[in-house]
């Protein structure tokens, strides 16, 4: 898990403006994710990239968007139509064949935060 | 979509007891299970995971069992360490390319 990195570390947004969380792996993962985390709720899926050039909403998608130009990266931002923005955002990577394929490799998180 | 149940919220025990975690799931097509431990504000980091071919999987103090028939696994820690103190997630996928769906977790505190 130590090739996924996520910058920055902490985030602070304004109302009405928009950020880009960085989601960057070097394991040369196919599949990337996005999780948010609140206190009590586990680990909700944003949105998924099996390949590049393509991705899927995933449960909580409204409010957010993505991108998956490299296999490297796959950045996520938080628009202004996601009224409650504060939240721990993991981001993880996985193989999507060979032996241990389904296993996810997390990032060290950013935490966002509201001004 | 699948649905997991994660049990209980919080679990105390004294160091050297053992710990059960109990997950349930609703996707009978599921056939991956993973178990990931989060220490305050890290990342989770996968612990053992097991597929739908077996029943069982130890490593160490950790031990996994699947019970397919009535979709339940659960995590057993046995003698338990200060530093088994942190939040266990289950999860439960129908493999690769699938998405992981996530119990709600388990916040594990072990009294020295």
């Amino acid at each position: 898990d130590g090739g996924i990195t996520q910058s920055p570390k902490y985030l602070f947004r304004k109302e009405g403006q928009n950020v880009t969380l960085s989601c960057e792996q070097n394991l040369n993962h196919d599949a990337m994710y996005w999780y948010r985390q609140d206190p009590g709720q586990g680990l909700r899926l944003i949105y998924y990239s099996q390949i590049v050039n393509d991705f899927q909403k995933g449960d909580i998608a409204e409010g957010y968007s993505v991108s998956r130009e490299k296999k490297e990266s796959f950045p996520l931002t938080v628009t202004s139509a996601q009224k409650n923005p504060t939240a721990f955002y993991l981001c993880a990577s996985s193989s999507t064949a060979g032996t241990g394929a389904e296993t996810q490799y997390f990032g060290p998180g950013t935490r966002l935060l509201v001004l | 979509g699948e649905n997991v149940e994660q049990h209980p919220s919080t679990l105390s025990v004294q160091e050297g007891d053992s710990a059960v975690i109990k997950c349930t799931y609703s996707d009978s097509a599921s056939n991956y299970f993973p178990w990931y431990k989060q220490e305050l504000g890290k990342r989770p980091q996968l612990i053992i995971d097991i597929r739908s071919n077996v029943g069982e999987k130890k490593d160490q103090r950790i031990a996994v069992t699947l019970n397919k028939t009535a979709k339940h696994f659960s995590l057993h820690i046995t003698e338990t360490q200060p530093e088994d103190s942190a939040v266990y997630f289950c999860a439960a996928s129908r493999g690769s390319n699938y998405k992981l769906t996530f119990g709600k977790g388990t916040l594990l505190t072990v009294n020295p």
